[in-house]
């Protein structure tokens, strides 16, 4: 069945650093992928998102690109900060599929 | 807009008591999801609606989980009787309609059962 794994946490970093969140997964044909992200006392947000092999998801300065070839969706960041502290969920939804799959989250922790 | 509402927030039971959550979807979305998310976990589906029919249910425990969105808008989450496991964030998320990418989560229901 479709699974997804993800860097586990915690991760704390310097405010400004390069941040990486590593995420592959595991699907039947080519899935849609996500990054939600959970900040402290709220509910998930989408982040960002792709559909097809080599998109790139894009949105508040992180990306995430579509590799086939790795069945991977890492998310990056060329220069973090304090209010990006949050839970970042990578999901996969299978073609045919309405049931979002995620993985078990990364807790991101930025100090000034 | 208004988002998903979700109440109560919090919740701490006794096992084999009873409890129910409940959810309103943003305006206007047709389908209606339950996730369960333990902690150190990532949610996983319970229960899909689109309007008052299910769509999907198959890793919702109907021993003593069930779920209803009889007027195709609000819908609530029944547990009964809870278990020690059942203690996890239940989040209610709608999109609108099925085939769409992006669904909105609610903030979540935090239960925990002693």
């Amino acid at each position: 069945g479709d699974s997804v794994t993800q860097m586990e946490g915690p991760v704390t970093l310097s405010e400004e650093a390069f941040l990486t969140i590593n995420c592959t997964y595991t699907a039947t044909g080519y899935p849609s992928l996500f990054w939600y992200v959970q900040y402290p006392g709220e509910g998930l947000q989408l982040l960002l998102k792709a559909t097809k092999a080599d998109d790139k998801g894009s949105n508040k300065g992180f990306e995430a690109t579509y590799r086939k070839e790795t069945t991977s969706f890492h998310l990056e960041k060329g220069s973090v900060q304090v209010s990006d502290s949050a839970v970042y969920f990578c999901a996969l939804k299978s073609l045919g599929n309405e049931k979002l799959t995620f993985g078990t989250g990364t807790r991101l922790t930025i100090i000034p | 807009e208004a988002g998903v509402a979700q109440s109560p927030r919090y919740k701490i039971i006794e096992k084999r008591q009873s409890v129910a959550f409940w959810c309103n979807p943003i305006s206007g979305h047709a389908t209606l999801y339950w996730y369960q998310q333990i902690l150190g976990q990532g949610p996983k589906l319970l229960i899909q609606f689109q309007n008052n029919g299910v769509v999907d249910d198959s890793q919702l425990p109907k021993d003593r989980f069930s779920a209803e969105r009889l007027k195709g808008v609000d819908s609530t989450l029944k547990i009964q009787p809870a278990k020690l496991e059942d203690s996890a964030v239940y989040l209610c998320a709608s999109s609108i309609s099925t085939g769409t990418e992006t669904q909105y989560f609610g903030p979540g229901t935090r239960l925990l059962v002693l």
